[in-house]
Parts: structure tokens; C-alpha cells; sequence
């Protein structure tokens, strides 16, 4: 496999739910990002990890909390979701080094949550 | 903070002309990145150019290339020879060139600009 790729591509929740988005990075890249696009809204950044630092964005409600056990996997935990949150949910990898911003983004396919 | 606009939300071009997307950005910063990115219906978003803002020369990736116009702030996409697979969504992003403390971040994104592409 190369690139990005996440899983499950759609997936279906009750509001009482429990579940997981995975994503996985072929790249060798030292950062990872969880985005939630919505329709008609430009993407929202919510989570990044990098080798040293989980960065959290403090809009993000805590019922959703990511997880990175190295620099190749990111999860994404959902539990007890409202139905404004059914999105895609796109995973994406850079390769990062301090001080610089030219590094590109690589993204998954995405998820798609759907809330009931 | 840096903002990101597309006026266009839609946008259609035949099949085999050209078309141009718009994108506008805000930034008191000298030196960044912007990107063109576009998203197919299989929902996997891919790059398709990066232009740097010390370099003056356009970027240019195939039937792709960009007008960069630094001091007026605007970054639009130019698609010619238009084919059906050029069908998507796009986005115009934007990043600081210098990161400091919590780099991984700042990526600005527009919108996006729904183009269709007709037969």
C-alpha cells in the first residue's frame, strides 16, 4: 500500500455509539492531521501530531479524541456524537521540519461519518 | 490571521477550453506558500501545484499553471484543454513559510470551487 489510507470509508453511528476512524501513512512522514469537512464549510483543522508534540485545537469537542501510537497510525475515537458532526473525515501526512512551511499535505480518501 | 477566499463556487468549462479559478488570500507576511488542491468525487484530495512567493515565475504542472500576483494578493488556477476528469472540487490553500513553535500547523484553506466539466 502507498500513500494515505483510511478506514472504514463510510461508516454509520447511533448518537450512543462508540467507534473508531484509522488512518495509515506509507509515506516515512513525521506528521499526521485529523480535517472534518462538512458541506458549504471550508475544512477545519482539528488534530495534528508530529514526533514531538500533539497539537490540539480547543474548539474540537472532547467527544472526539485522537490517538497516534507512532508516526505511521492515527485514530480518531468518536463516542456519543451529534448529528452535526456527520462529515467527512479526511486524515492527512506531511514530512515537517522546523522553521519551514513548504512541505505539501498527503491525503486519505476519507471517511464518511453519518450520526443518526 | 491568514484568510483564504474563492469567489467562484461554481464554475463549468467544455470539454478542451480553458478555464480560470480565482483565489484571493490576506496575509502581512512576506514569505509563504500557496497550493492548489483539487478533490474528485473519490473524495481523495491531490495536489496539483505549489507556487513559493519569493519566486516571481508562475508554477506550471501540464495543463495546469497559476497567476501569481504577490502585491495584489492573488493566486488563480489556470486548467487548459480542459478534460472530463478535471472534474472536481478545488481548493486554494495557503502556509506560512516559517513555522514557529507548533509547525504542522497553518495551513489555510479556501472554500473551494466546484468545477464541472461538460462533454
Amino acid at each position: 500500500e502507498t500513500g494515505v489510507t483510511q478506514t472504514p470509508r463510510h461508516l454509520v453511528m447511533g448518537m450512543t455509539n462508540k467507534k473508531s476512524l484509522k488512518c495509515e501513512q506509507h509515506l516515512g512522514h513525521n506528521a499526521m492531521y485529523w480535517y472534518k469537512q462538512s458541506a458549504k464549510k471550508p475544512l477545519e483543522l482539528m488534530f495534528v501530531y508530529s514526533l514531538e508534540e500533539r497539537v490540539e485545537n480547543n474548539s474540537v469537542p472532547s467527544r472526539f479524541s485522537p490517538e497516534c501510537p507512532n508516526s505511521s497510525h492515527l485514530f480518531l475515537h468518536l463516542h456519543t456524537l451529534q448529528p452535526e458532526d456527520s462529515a467527512l473525515y479526511l486524515c492527512a501526512s506531511s514530512q515537517e521540519a522546523r522553521g519551514t512551511g513548504a512541505n505539501v499535505l498527503t491525503f486519505g480518501a476519507g471517511s464518511r461519518l453519518t450520526v443518526l | 490571521a491568514q484568510t483564504v477566499t474563492q469567489s467562484q463556487p461554481e464554475m463549468s468549462v467544455q470539454e478542451a477550453e480553458t478555464v480560470t479559478l480565482s483565489c484571493t488570500y490576506d496575509t502581512s507576511e512576506s514569505d509563504y506558500y500557496l497550493f492548489w488542491y483539487k478533490q474528485p468525487p473519490s473524495r481523495q484530495m491531490i495536489l496539483v501545484i505549489r507556487q513559493e512567493a519569493y519566486k516571481q515565475q508562475n508554477a506550471t504542472e501540464n495543463r495546469f499553471s497559476v497567476n501569481f500576483q504577490k502585491a495584489a494578493k492573488s493566486f488563480s488556477l489556470k486548467i487548459s484543454d480542459s478534460q472530463l476528469g478535471d472534474a472536481a472540487m478545488y481548493f486554494c490553500a495557503y502556509r506560512s513559510a516559517y513555522l514557529l513553535g507548533n509547525y504542522g500547523q497553518n495551513f489555510v484553506f479556501g472554500p473551494g470551487t466546484r468545477l464541472s466539466v461538460l462533454p
